[in-house]
């Protein structure tokens, strides 16, 4: 079994502050690192896929970092709004089969 | 949004029956996953598909088996449900092993 660990499991955070969360993976065999946000009742939809060790994305106020080589990768959330409030979920996939490993993620509560 | 529909969205079976839940796309995608969501184990895989006929295990496989017989639908069965299979069961699919993953609403299914 693949250990795909997710780090803090829940974060309560006020307004305005910035935050960021880890996902650990292993660090052979590696092929791809999803982040995805996962708003309650509704479905997990993708914020990156990232591919190369060193790659960054971006999108509006969040971005994510990978390091393929120690096996993390940060997501980080700037000037968190009430509307952050989610669970982040990372999800790995090694070179040699097709399967989507997820952690267990981190929930994320953002207060006015 | 992804053409992804599972089936049935909500469910109440007795112990010891058999179930089959479905997953149709219309995206054409290649890869195509089942999930079970619980609290405190994030979303684990179950088993997934490759192709048509093309399957493999994932963490969770125990009591459940798969069908893939053509692109677009991907069958979980409960062969004989149990308590411990009451859950929120996630299809995802996904075009290649680099791009990211589109889920399906979930089902929600109850075992007594």
């Amino acid at each position: 079994i693949l250990n795909v660990e997710q780090s803090p499991q829940s974060l309560h955070v006020q307004e305005g502050d910035s935050t960021n969360f880890t996902c650990s993976f292993p660090s052979s065999n590696f092929y791809a690192l999803h982040w995805y946000r996962w708003e309650t009742a509704k479905s997990p939809e993708a914020l990156f896929v990232m591919t190369l060790n060193g790659d960054e994305k971006k999108k509006g106020r969040i971005s994510a970092t990978l390091n393929t080589k120690e096996g993390y990768s940060y997501l980080y959330i700037k000037g968190s709004q009430p509307e952050d409030s989610a669970t982040y979920l990372c999800a790995f996939r090694g070179g040699s089969n097709y399967k989507l490993t997820f952690g267990k993620g981190t929930l994320l509560t953002v207060n006015p | 949004d992804a053409g992804i529909t599972q089936s049935p969205r909500h469910k109440v079976t007795e112990t010891g029956t058999p179930v089959t839940l479905r997953c149709h796309q219309t995206e054409n995608h290649r890869y195509m996953y089942w999930y079970r969501q619980d609290p405190g184990h994030g979303l684990r895989l179950i088993h997934y598909s490759y192709g048509v006929k093309d399957t493999d295990k994932g963490e969770v496989s125990d009591g459940y088996s798969v069908s893939r017989s053509k692109t677009e639908d991907f069958l979980l069965t409960l062969e004989s449900a149990t308590s411990s299979q009451t859950s929120v069961y996630f299809c995802a699919i996904s075009e290649s092993v680099r791009v990211e993953a589109f889920f399906g609403q979930g089902t929600r299914l109850t075992v007594v």
